[in-house]
């Protein structure tokens, strides 16, 4: 089985705090995604890699930031986290061969 | 550029009873489709997906859905629920060829009353 993990299942950061949120994938996925997802909005893409070191925009990536030096690993970084970032956050790995994602149990962060 | 819509924000039916969650899509090209499920306070995990072929896909969960190129819909159908149904329901396109990004409908709550 596929196995998605990330760092924490909630986190709880002041204004202005630098926020590493870590994701890690165990089938040597190409692709992997973060999304956040808010009540009513659906789940909207901030970042997403095609490999190590390669990285694009997504649809919301004003005030973050991403970091790929493994394939496995993705990193999704707060430079000066906001309380309009309080939110369900979401990491996928996807094959490049197939068009399904594989999530992770997501990071509930809030922001004080 | 893809969009999905899903009719329902949410969804009651009592247990037992049939449902179908709705999904419309819009796109310039060929398409997959998909469907996922989340349950409180967990990831998102696949129910069913179309990339080709037979237009009725089955799933897990005793879930199915319908691929309907000309109304541009995929709903979802279970002839009866049972209370552990009880989720959000999201449905997403991707484009065949292209980026392998998936765009995401704003999904719908389905709960399942005993």
């Amino acid at each position: 089985d596929v196995k998605v993990t990330q760092s924490s299942r909630y986190l709880v950061k002041r204004t202005g705090e630098k926020v590493f949120l870590e994701c890690v994938q165990d089938m040597d996925h190409e692709n992997m995604f973060w999304y956040r997802q808010d009540p009513g909005l659906g789940l909207r893409l901030i970042y997403f890699s095609y490999d190590v070191k390669m990285k694009e925009k997504g649809d919301i990536p004003e005030g973050y930031s991403v970091s790929r030096e493994k394939k496995e690993r993705f990193s999704l970084i707060l430079e000066s986290a906001s309380t309009n970032q309080t939110s369900m956050y979401l990491c996928a790995s996807q094959t490049g061969l197939s068009y399904e994602q594989y999530f992770g149990p997501g990071t509930r962060l809030t922001v004080t | 550029a893809q969009s999905v819509t899903q009719l329902d924000s949410q969804v009651p039916v009592f247990e037992e009873a049939p449902v179908e969650l709705r999904c419309n899509y819009s796109s310039s090209v060929s398409v997959y489709l998909f469907w996922y499920v989340q349950y409180p306070n967990q990831g998102l995990q696949l129910l069913l997906k179309y990339l080709s072929g037979s237009t009725l896909v089955k799933g897990i969960n005793g879930f199915e859905a319908e691929f309907n190129k000309s109304q541009t819909s995929f709903h979802l159908r279970k002839p009866s629920v049972h209370i552990s149904d009880t989720a959000e329901y999201f449905c997403a396109v991707s484009e065949t060829g292209g980026s392998e990004k998936l765009v995401f409908g704003k999904g719908t709550k389905l709960t399942v009353n005993p």
